[in-house]
């Protein structure tokens, strides 16, 4: 059965960074793309990155561009995404998703999310 | 860039059908794929590649793309099927989510 465990979530000030860690099992997690999708409070699925299984393909909203790093551990079963210079408009429940390819295809299993809240 | 447009909210009265479209410029040339999230869950995928479901995913959703409009159907409705739908497509090596819409079963 296929698991995404997010964690590294919390409380953080404007301008500050944080780091979120995705643990995978249940599938041979260098097999597949994964991708980070970000919801704020009452909003729409937003997407943040996304990283293909050799990590030659990375991509990242316009939002997030030039301060968020989405990075992988194929030996470690582990995604990650280091933000940085975070705002209030950061604030959002952060999913870790699973692609059903090695590339960009679509995202058939997610995480239960990360709370990352920005505030002073 | 690309945007896809969905209603806020849709009603259906229970055992009927629901439509929730998703429409988009000339999107029956992409890949669309459907995401129900109940309250206080994680995204759950329902329909993926315009009309293929997920093993799991009961016969009752299917989906269909053409021109300008992908839509998610739910045949039978029923109360569980309450939650929000989304929409989602590749564009230019990007992602793209619909708004989002709300079902209500009434």
């Amino acid at each position: 059965e296929v698991h995404l465990v997010e964690s590294g979530g919390g409380l953080v000030q404007p301008g500050r960074s944080l780091r979120l860690s995705c643990a995978a099992s249940g599938f041979s997690f260098g097999d597949y793309a994964m991708h980070w999708v970000r919801q704020g409070p009452g909003k729409g699925l937003e997407w943040v990155s996304s990283i293909s299984w050799n990590s030659d393909y990375i991509g990242y909203a316009d939002s997030v561009k030039g301060r968020f790093t989405v990075s992988r551990d194929n030996a470690e079963n582990s995604l990650y995404l280091q933000m940085s210079s975070l705002r209030p408009d950061d604030t959002a429940l952060y999913y870790c998703a699973k692609d059903a390819s090695t590339d960009y295809a679509y995202f058939d299993f997610w995480g239960q999310g990360a709370l990352v809240t920005v505030s002073s | 860039s690309y945007t896809l447009t969905q209603p806020l909210s849709v009603s259906v009265a229970l055992g009927q059908t629901a439509r929730i479209t998703c429409g988009g410029n000339n999107i029956g040339s992409k890949n669309v794929h459907w995401y129900q999230q109940k309250s206080g869950q994680a995204p759950v995928l329902v329909i993926y590649r315009d009309i293929y479901r997920p093993s799991g995913i009961p016969e009752r959703f299917s989906g269909s793309n053409s021109g300008n409009t992908a839509t998610l159907t739910i045949s039978r409705a029923q109360a569980g099927d309450e939650a929000d739908y989304h929409c989602h497509v590749w564009d230019s090596d990007t992602v793209v989510f619909g708004g989002g819409t709300k079902l209500t079963v009434l």
